[in-house]
């Protein structure tokens, strides 16, 4: 596609239910990250996938959050038994980490904005 | 990867130049220094990146010192759609981003 996609755009849940949250690279990407935001913060690093290698998981914030990614395409990241703490703006992105990169800009998706109640 | 800091924000006139801020000073010889922005209620925004030398795209500036300790990125002529939060990062390549605050940055005409 012409960009990173995400999807929901926004998401409203009750607290306790479990949500996933859909991100599309850009073809050909081999890397993919996932952010959290919330409201009036900068931006938090969750989880790094880099073609199959083992993810970074070094930011994610409890064991109720893990994230998935098949291949370099689709990564869904799942946050079970939400709490309202969880609310914020869930981002992705992509870049292209291939051999001999030296630089690597990310691509960032719209994000998902998560409210739980 | 390097901390950074940035002012927290700053004004600017429409059609003046915009110059922002980073300090660096604990950075690395193989961080690079990177510029995001993100514009409310949108996700972050590539602007440009250096090592040590100056860079120039057709979005901004960006002046690194010798040390590189600090670096300042430009906006030749400030518009109202540049009002954005700036962040200054640094990093070594294929690293992921640590984004700090920011600097909130607000055009006005």
């Amino acid at each position: 596609g012409a960009g990173v996609s995400q999807s929901p755009s926004n998401k409203v849940t009750e607290k306790g239910k479990d949500v996933e949250l859909r991100c599309d690279p850009i073809s050909g990407h081999t890397a993919l990250y996932w952010y959290r935001q919330r409201l009036g913060q900068g931006l938090e690093f969750l989880i790094y996938f880099q073609g199959n290698s083992a993810p970074d998981k070094s930011g994610l914030p409890s064991d109720r959050f893990s994230a998935e990614r098949t291949g370099e395409s689709v990564s869904t990241l799942t946050i079970q038994r939400t709490q309202q703490e969880d609310s914020a703006v869930y981002l992705c992105a992509s870049s292209w980490n291939g051999p001999g990169t030296m630089v690597n800009e990310q691509f960032f998706g719209p994000g998902t904005r998560l409210t739980v109640l | 990867d390097a901390k950074t800091t940035q002012p927290p924000s700053m004004d600017c006139a429409e059609g003046r130049a915009a110059n922002l801020p980073c300090n660096h000073s604990t950075i690395s010889g193989n961080e690079y220094v990177y510029w995001y922005r993100q514009i409310h209620s949108q996700g972050p925004q590539y602007i440009i990146h250096g090592l040590k030398n100056n860079e120039t795209n057709e979005m901004a500036s960006l002046i690194i010192t010798e040390d590189r300790k600090s670096s300042t990125l430009i906006l030749p002529h400030a518009t109202l759609r540049d009002t954005a939060v700036y962040y200054c990062i640094v990093r070594a390549a294929g690293n992921k981003l640590t984004f700090g605050g920011g600097t909130r940055v607000l055009v006005k005409p």
